[in-house]
């Protein structure tokens, strides 16, 4: 069945430093991957997309990288700041209406 | 802001009772969707309507069942509430059509739902 694996633990750095979170999938093969953030009692919130035949895309201090044949796709924060602490979901997409998400990682970044 | 709104924010029932949750987009997006975020915090589709017409159904027990009365509406209805069906929904909604593209999801704020 397909599975995403986004590293359960709490990701602690400090700040000004750059954040790296990994998302690996099995058994699928997407269209595109997405990212989202979500602070604690809100909704998800979009981040950035990455296209299957695209390698990395950047938005600001965000970015992210999608390699197809290792399965698995990279997103950085780089000169991280306390208000980037939330929990950041992979998204999967195949195609049609039916996108499957990662559990995420909660990410800490300390002043 | 998503321009999606659920309501309510929280809703705390007992067990075996009926209940409804509302949700309303406000920018005549074509699909919306309802999601189950559990305690492990894993973000599940159950549905998806598209221009009021359901086009994902997950195995889901048949106690849920949305309701579209038009297109900028998709309600969740769930029968005999059971313990395990305390959770997180969300709404959300995204433009592009079937098939057509990219459906980045836009969340509402959540209904927290507890059942005692």
């Amino acid at each position: 069945s397909q599975k995403i694996e986004q590293n359960s633990e709490a990701l602690n750095i400090q700040e000004g430093k750059t954040a790296t979170l990994t998302c690996n999938y099995t058994n699928y093969s997407p269209a595109y991957l997405q990212w989202y953030r979500q602070d604690p009692g809100r909704g998800p919130v979009f981040l950035l997309l990455i296209r299957e035949n695209e390698k990395e895309k950047r938005k600001e201090r965000l970015k992210v990288t999608f390699d197809t044949t290792l399965k698995q796709s990279l997103f950085h924060i780089t000169a991280s700041q306390p208000a980037d602490s939330a929990t950041y979901l992979c998204a999967l997409v195949r195609g049609g209406f039916k996108t499957i998400f990662g559990a995420g990682t909660r990410l800490f970044v300390k002043a | 802001d998503t321009a999606v709104s659920q309501t309510p924010k929280y809703l705390v029932t007992q067990m075996g009772n009926d209940k409804s949750i509302k949700c309303e987009q406000n920018l005549g997006h074509d699909t919306m969707y309802w999601y189950k975020q559990d305690s492990k915090k894993f973000l599940k589709i159950m549905f998806s309507y598209n221009n009021k017409e359901l086009i994902i159904n997950e195995t889901v027990p048949n106690r849920f069942s949305p309701k579209s009365p038009d297109k900028a509406h998709l309600n969740l209805h769930i029968n005999s509430l059971e313990l395990g069906d305390s959770a997180v929904y969300f709404c959300a909604r995204s433009h592009e059509g079937r098939g057509a593209g990219v459906d980045t999801q836009y969340f509402g704020p959540g209904t927290r739902l507890t059942v005692l």
